[in-house]
């Protein structure tokens, strides 16, 4: 069965410019939630998606968006970058949505640079 | 706010050496607990995820306990082994999984 797929892997980027981050789950996997890790924090959670739809977000600025399509693949997009916005940036898959006892399942990531 | 907090923020330890790691976490709107384990140049790799006040988990050398009522989390690992080498997360699930920012662990052959 294959894993968490993320796309790309790195990203380097300007600012001012703006990226699309693509996440694959695994099969029969619905929900997809993404993660953004700076050095010294933990993961901070951005949004999740189950069914193409939006059932939470995180505590960002409206630059960062995501969509999720019909097969459960979902990409997150970010506008504006700015020089804080370089991270990784995880996504995971689960069975279940939001308040879950479903370990999530995540991808190698992304890494985003901002120059 | 959900604060998850854990500590140490590392730790090293020899080969053989048995150690744990404290992850707390309110305790109201409690759903569930979760333990990852990130090793370097890897993806989080889940452990455990535990529900029930005084649940107690065990995958091989590692366990887990959890204490909902007073809001902490304990993960045991017994004779630490050198691929142990890695980064400890715990999060707490209400709508959301919230994340501590983890225990780094080192384990010296």
């Amino acid at each position: 069965k294959a894993g968490v797929t993320q796309t790309p892997r790195y990203l380097i980027k300007t600012r001012g410019q703006q990226v699309t981050l693509s996440c694959s789950p695994i099969s029969g996997h619905r929900s997809v939630s993404w993660y953004q890790q700076t050095p010294g924090q933990g993961l901070q959670f951005l949004f999740e998606y189950f069914s193409e739809t939006q059932r939470n977000k995180g505590n960002f600025p409206g630059r960062f968006s995501g969509r999720q399509f019909s097969n459960s693949r979902s990409e997150m997009n970010v506008s504006t970058l700015e020089l804080g916005d370089s991270a990784l940036y995880l996504c995971a898959s689960s069975l279940a949505p939001g308040v879950s006892n479903q370990p999530q399942h995540f991808g190698d990531g992304t890494r985003l640079s901002i120059l | 706010i959900l604060n998850v907090e854990q500590s140490p923020q590392s730790l090293h330890v020899q080969e053989g050496d048995s150690t744990n790691f404290t992850c707390s976490f309110p305790s109201s709107n409690f759903y569930a607990l979760h333990w990852y384990r990130w090793e370097t140049a890897k993806s989080p790799e889940a452990l455990f995820v535990m529900t029930l006040n005084g649940d107690e988990k065990k995958k091989g050398r590692i366990s887990a306990t959890l204490n909902t009522k007073e809001g902490y989390s304990y993960l045991y690992i017994k004779g630490s082994q050198p691929e142990d080498s890695a980064t400890y997360l715990c999060a707490s699930s209400t709508d959301k999984l919230i994340f501590g920012t983890g225990t780094r662990l080192q384990v010296f052959p």
